[in-house]
């Protein structure tokens, strides 16, 4: 079942701060986020992992919460590079596959 | 080349055509992915192959046939398709990790598929 991601879109002005939710019905062992631009491919941004390990880009924040399945990705500052679609992707138990959300429409405007 | 490359970037195709997506990985990644992705909907996993094993998601229809003859490459087989397989295919690596859990993915620029 494919995790649940809110809000469906945003829209900013620059400086301003989002926050993206990413939550799941079942266990999960880790959290990815990625970006996408229009016309191009998915680009990492972060992984957070079951126990609090995490890996990503140092501009990026995310949080990880495991009782609840809930994962949020904290983008602040934003800049007009920003916009894209943002999907997070699950992973549970020993699948090593990732389950992706529908994806957050995020606009930056200047 | 560097990364995930796929070829061709753009494919129409008829019905009864018969045609082959490739994708090759620069990275030394063991995992393959392939995921379709259509208008207004989440990336969909279609295959893995991770530490030489093959995983499917069950509900990929039979005229799509992947291969992979090694670890660098990946080609996804099409015929019989129908107009609802237009979409952006996306080839992806990543290292697993035996231990369990995988490492963040590596995404193709994808192909572009139009069944007419």
């Amino acid at each position: 079942q494919q995790p649940v991601q809110s809000p469906q879109a945003v829209i900013l002005r620059e400086g301003e701060d989002a926050v993206i939710n990413c939550s799941s019905s079942k266990a999960l062992y880790s959290v990815h986020w990625y970006r996408q631009k229009h016309g191009e491919a998915p680009v990492f941004l972060m992984i957070l992992l079951k126990g609090g390990e995490q890996k990503g880009h140092e501009k990026i924040s995310a949080s990880f919460n495991e009782k609840k399945q809930q994962s949020s990705l904290y983008l602040t500052a934003s800049q007009l590079s920003y916009s894209g679609t943002y999907f997070c992707g699950t992973e549970s138990g020993s699948a090593r596959q990732l389950t992706f959300g529908s994806g957050t429409q995020l606009t930056v405007l200047p | 080349e560097t990364g995930v490359t796929q070829t061709p970037r753009h494919l129409v195709m008829g019905m009864t055509n018969k045609k082959s997506l490739k994708c090759e990985q620069h990275l030394g990644h063991n995992a393959m992915y392939w995921y379709k992705q259509s208008a207004k909907k989440p990336l969909e996993l279609m295959f893995v192959y991770s530490l030489e094993e093959r995983v499917e998601n069950n509900s990929v229809p039979s005229r799509f046939s992947p291969e992979c003859p090694n670890s660098s490459h990946l080609f996804l087989h099409l015929h019989t398709l129908q107009p609802e397989d237009s979409a952006l295919y996306l080839c992806a690596s990543s290292q697993i990790q035996r231990r369990g859990g995988s490492e963040e993915q590596y995404f193709g620029p994808g192909t572009r598929l139009t069944v007419t």
